[in-house]
């Protein structure tokens, strides 16, 4: 059974530009997780995704960032015109409805913005 | 905002020496989870706990939820150098708002 999907494992990109982060979870599960991690810093949470659904995006910047759960297809992240300052790991996590809490992590995407 | 407190940040141990890393909040949690985390790679799940003084035990390791649901300990018998990495340890406030929060984490590591 596949765990959580993360690509790409590492980005680059220059200032101004847009990443995309793409995230395929755990089979069987319905709930996706979007969380960044700075250097010495721990993981915060930035959005939560159900199918077509955004459930709660209140650690997501209202500005630059969006977050979808297609029907078909992975969850995307995506970072438009980046800063410097979005420089970090990206963990995307899912879970079953049964057990939301029990949240299994990807390898995580590490941005490098230049 | 809750707040999970992690101590000690750093931890380095010879290997065989026991250890417990605590995990603290003011804030009641409807369950909680301790993580580890290998350097460029994601938090894998160790275990969760949901009930006020419980107890779990997975092999060498054994966690324990507070009776009050605001704090955990981990306890690790007879380290060894594998057990080296960072823990995390992560809660699900109580309201039921499925996201969690982290703790910064306790790097151990165990020497030979």
């Amino acid at each position: 059974n596949a765990g959580v999907m993360q690509n790409p494992r590492h980005l680059v990109r220059r200032r101004g530009q847009e990443a995309r982060l793409r995230c395929s979870p755990m089979k069987g599960h319905s709930h996706v997780y979007w969380y960044r991690q700075l250097p010495e810093e721990g993981l915060k949470f930035m959005v939560y995704l159900q199918k077509e659904n955004i459930i709660d995006e209140s650690g997501m910047p209202k500005e630059r960032f969006s977050a979808e759960f297609p029907k078909e297809g992975p969850s995307i992240l995506r970072i438009q015109q980046v800063v410097r300052g979005d420089s970090a790991a990206y963990f995307c996590a899912s879970s079953d409805s049964l057990s939301a809490y029990e949240q299994y992590f990807g390898p995580g995407t590490r941005l490098t913005v230049t | 905002t809750q707040l999970l407190e992690q101590s000690p940040q750093f931890l380095s141990i010879q290997e065989g020496e026991n250890l417990t890393v605590y995990c603290n909040s003011s804030s009641v949690f409807s369950s909680l989870q301790w993580y580890r985390q290998e350097p460029g790679e994601g938090p894998v799940l160790l275990v969760t706990v949901v009930t006020g003084g419980e107890v779990k035990k997975l092999k060498r390791l054994t966690f324990q939820f507070g009776d009050a649901r605001k704090d955990s300990s981990l306890h690790i018998t007879a380290a060894q150098p594998g057990d080296t990495g960072l823990y995390l340890c992560a809660g699900e406030p109580q309201g039921g708002s499925e996201k969690l929060v982290f703790g910064k984490g306790t790097k151990l590591t165990v020497n030979p």
